[in-house]
């Protein structure tokens, strides 16, 4: 089946240690995005990269760090430089944009938990 | 400063009834607007969108209506079914913004049985 996976679902690290959620596609998509998202708000876009070795940062990327190394992979490091990492991590994808589709297609999450 | 609005953190239905969920935006630059549904602790789902050469977008159940003079847009659902229970989620992409998604808070819809 295509789809896009994140893993652990559940992560709970102790404050100060670094943290990489992992995140995967097969549906051969060009654009890959991260999103946090916190109770009572919207998704707020952390980084993006729409090619293999290139990123972007989005409104909220201090703190975090990522690669694309593989189109396939997209993983998130959350660093101890972020002061509020406690938050649930969406991963997604999207075809090429420049064929005006913009949808974008989510993986189930991960939430994480920083004590 | 919010260029996609929900204005209402919920909503309360009747099953068998429309919803009505609503969604302002600021951005006249603004040309394609989308639609998701999400259920707690999973990733959302995308429902139906609209370009804004359209006004009108149906898809089943689900029907997407587009203001552009008042920067306006409306999501449907007739009619409303238990399943439908969850947040769903506006959200807007313009031209020459490399795509990005700017997405509003979310409604919670509660359907009653």
């Amino acid at each position: 089946d295509g789809g896009i996976t994140q893993s652990p679902k559940y992560l709970f690290r102790k404050e100060g240690q670094n943290v990489t959620l992992s995140c995967e596609q097969n549906l051969n998509h060009d654009a890959m995005y991260w999103y946090r998202q916190d109770p009572g708000q919207g998704l707020r876009l952390i980084y993006y990269s729409q090619i293999v070795n290139d990123f972007q940062k989005g409104d909220i990327a201090e703190g975090y760090s990522v690669s694309r190394e593989k189109k396939e992979s997209f993983p998130l490091t959350v660093t101890s430089a972020q002061k509020n990492p406690t938050a649930f991590y969406l991963c997604a994808s999207s075809i090429d944009p420049g064929n005006n589709r913009y949808e974008q297609y989510f993986g189930p999450g991960t939430r994480l938990t920083v004590t | 400063d919010q260029q996609v609005k929900q204005n209402s953190p919920s909503l309360s239905v009747q099953e068998g009834r429309i919803s009505i969920l609503n969604c302002d935006y600021t951005n006249s630059m603004f040309d394609y607007f989308l639609w998701y549904k999400k259920y707690p602790a999973e990733g959302p789902t995308f429902l139906i969108s609209i370009s804004s050469f359209k006004d009108k977008n149906e898809d089943g159940r689900f029907t997407v209506f587009l203001n552009k003079s008042a920067k306006h847009l409306s999501l449907h659902i007739v009619p409303s079914q238990p399943g439908d229970s969850a947040v769903y989620f506006c959200a807007a992409s313009a031209r020459g913004s490399n795509y990005q998604l700017i997405w509003g808070a979310g409604t919670k819809l509660i359907i009653k049985p």
